[in-house]
């Protein structure tokens, strides 16, 4: 079945820098990479997603690069805020399955 | 739009009973429903993906007997958990797929589900 890594598992980063967060996959058969942005004790929301034909995708000062090579895609978050301090979590997706990374617990230090 | 609802919320019962988790996409209709487990500070495990009218397909590990899933209508999905025991005490998270062809998900607000 579908293995999917996330680095790093915390990460810290002054208010206004940027902050990168890595997933690699296993199964050539997923095309669809989500991220999510989880809230303590509230539901997962997307925050921008690519399909296996785009390389890159951007939106605001949030982008996403995928590797189909490599199986491996990140999460950019570029001037980062104190209100993007959460859990994020990566997936990787076919139609019928869905495997979610391990999560990054984001902290933007103000 | 593409709302999903989650009822209860939180619900506490005691070892031995079942209890119901109901999800509805408020407005589309859903093909297909999943079902996830989240345990404190840890990552969405799939337990199990429901397709309307048609039996769950789950996850390796998942006990498909103690955690029946119907999928009776393009806008509900029901998990039952049956004799519920102190350790499926968890966060439990159902999701809707969109239209025909699409890949995004959109979640409910979670179910936290205390067995004592």
């Amino acid at each position: 079945g579908e293995n999917v890594e996330q680095h790093p598992s915390t990460l810290s980063v002054q208010e206004g820098d940027s902050a990168v967060i890595k997933c690699t996959y296993s199964d050539s058969a997923s095309n669809y990479f989500p991220w999510y942005k989880q809230e303590l004790g509230k539901r997962p929301q997307l925050i921008i997603d690519i399909r296996s034909n785009v390389g890159e995708k951007k939106d605001q000062r949030i982008a996403v690069t995928l590797n189909k090579t490599a199986k491996h895609f990140s999460l950019h978050i570029t001037e980062t805020q104190p209100e993007d301090s959460a859990v994020y979590f990566c997936a990787a997706m076919g139609y019928q399955k869905v495997t979610f990374g391990t999560g990054t617990k984001l902290q933007v230090i103000p | 739009g593409a709302v999903v609802s989650q009822h209860p919320s939180r619900v506490i019962c005691k070892s031995g009973t079942s209890v119901k988790i109901e999800c509805r996409s408020l407005d589309f209709q859903a093909t297909t429903m999943f079902w996830y487990r989240q345990f404190p500070k840890q990552s969405l495990m799939l337990m199990a993906t429901s397709n309307e009218g048609s039996k769950a397909t789950y996850e390796q590990g998942v006990e498909k007997d103690k955690f029946l899933i119907n999928h009776a209508s393009l806008t509900l999905s029901t998990l039952t958990v049956t004799s519920a025991h102190p350790e499926d005490s968890s966060f439990y998270i159902c999701s809707a797929r969109g239209p025909l062809g699409s890949y995004e998900q959109y979640f409910g607000p979670g179910t936290r589900l205390t067995v004592t």
